[in-house]
Formats: C-alpha cells, sequence, structure tokens
C-alpha cells in the first residue's frame, strides 16, 4: 500500500483482557517499529524488528507485552492481561534499510481504552 | 542514551506572527534530527530533517530548522504562521544503537495554536 497501516483504529477493551493490534508497514521497509503515545509520557519506543527478528526490544515495558512479525512484513502487538495504565495510541512505523536515510514513516495508530 | 527537550508546551500566536520552537537534545555521538508534526486527528509526518552538510535544513510548508552542534539545538522556525500550521511538534533524534535500531527519541511535543 501506499502507507503504513493500522488496525484496529479503536479499541476498548476491560481490564485484564487480551489485546492485538495489527500494523502493516509499507512494502519492502523491512525495518518496522512499534511505538506508543500516552499523555504522561509522550512517545517511546517499544520495540524494533529487522525482518522477522527483534533485535531490539528494550522499550516494552513489562512481559505482558509481546510483539511479532511474519514473512517480514506484517506485525502484531500483544497486551496480555491489560491494565489500565496500558491506555494510549499505539503507533507503528516502517522505515527502508536500502536507503542511508533513517526517515520513518508513521501509521494513523491505534487508540487503546482500557477500562 | 539520548534524550530530547522541547521547552514550549503549549504555544499561541496570532497569525502572520514568526514561530520559534526550541529542541535541546543529549547525546555525545553522531545524531540525526528530526521534527515531526501531528496535526489533529493526523498521523505523525515528517517536516524537516537532518543528517549532515548545511546545517540549515528546509522543510515542507515554509519551515526550516538549524542545527547547532556546540549548542546541541535543532529549533524549527517559521517566519509567517498560518491557522492551518494549528497542530503539535515534535523534536526527535535517532543515534546509533548497538541493535542497529535506530529508533526515535522523542520529545514531549509542543502544541502550536493559530489563532485567525
Amino acid at each position: 500500500g501506499a502507507g503504513v497501516s493500522q488496525s484496529p483504529s479503536n479499541k476498548v477493551t476491560e481490564k485484564g483482557k487480551d489485546v492485538e493490534l495489527r500494523c502493516d508497514p509499507i512494502s519492502g521497509h523491512t525495518a518496522l517499529y512499534w511505538y506508543r503515545q500516552s499523555l504522561g509520557q509522550g512517545l517511546e519506543f517499544l520495540i524494533y524488528f529487522q525482518g522477522n527478528s527483534a533485535p531490539d526490544k528494550s522499550g516494552l515495558p513489562s512481559d505482558r507485552f509481546s510483539a511479532e512479525r511474519t514473512g517480514g512484513s506484517v506485525s502484531t502487538l500483544t497486551i496480555q492481561r491489560t491494565q489500565q495504565e496500558d491506555s494510549a495510541v499505539y503507533l507503528c512505523a516502517s522505515r527502508t534499510t536500502v536507503s542511508s536515510y533513517n526517515e520513518q514513516f508513521f501509521g494513523p495508530g491505534t487508540r487503546l481504552t482500557v477500562l | 542514551a539520548q534524550s530530547v527537550s522541547q521547552h514550549n508546551h503549549h504555544v499561541i500566536l496570532s497569525e502572520a506572527a514568526s514561530l520559534e520552537l526550541g529542541c535541546n537534545y543529549s547525546y555525545g555521538g553522531t545524531v540525526n534530527l528530526f521534527w515531526y508534526v501531528q496535526y489533529p486527528g493526523q498521523h505523525l509526518q515528517l517536516l524537516l530533517k537532518y543528517f549532515s552538510g548545511d546545517p540549515l535544513v528546509k522543510g515542507i510548508k515554509g519551515f526550516e530548522a538549524e542545527f547547532i552542534k556546540s549548542k546541541f539545538s535543532f529549533n524549527l522556525r517559521k517566519p509567517s504562521v498560518q491557522w492551518s500550521d494549528t497542530a503539535e511538534y515534535f523534536c526527535a533524534v535517532t543515534a546509533y544503537s548497538g541493535a542497529g535500531s535506530y529508533q526515535l527519541t522523542f520529545g514531549k511535543g509542543t502544541k502550536l495554536s493559530v489563532i485567525p
């Protein structure tokens, strides 16, 4: 597609439930990132994928958070046993590693609300 | 680890006023610098970027930024703002990490409100 897409755009869940957020990066982009945008913390890095592997998971806030990427394309961020503090906008970004420029292109985000 | 600070949380200007948003970063090595903009209801978009060369970079919609290495600053400027510039502006930096991730470290953002 022309840009990074994410689904769902909005997700409301109850505390304790698991959620899955999906990201479709720009075709051909081998690098994929997840970020979280929350009122108190601003924009924070969560995890980085190069192809299907995640060499940098340093931003994941707890072991309730996990992510995978398959086929070097679609990525899924899973949050288990959601807590109210997980409420945020989850952003996905991708970039090409072919170029030396490190510009990242962002998707529209998934707004997660944990009740 | 690098960090980014943006000095202003909320800036209110009248149309045609000049704009300067401050951004300072802390990192001792080579960095790449970015300004992203988020218009109401829209996703983050790149406004401009600095990788190397001329420290004065020009971006879209008449924005420019100047990299001053000695001050660790990358301030965003526009000589005359328009109502359509109302948005949130984020300064960000990337630097090489051992994992090769080049993840973005963002400032907290500055909300700009332009009054017609």
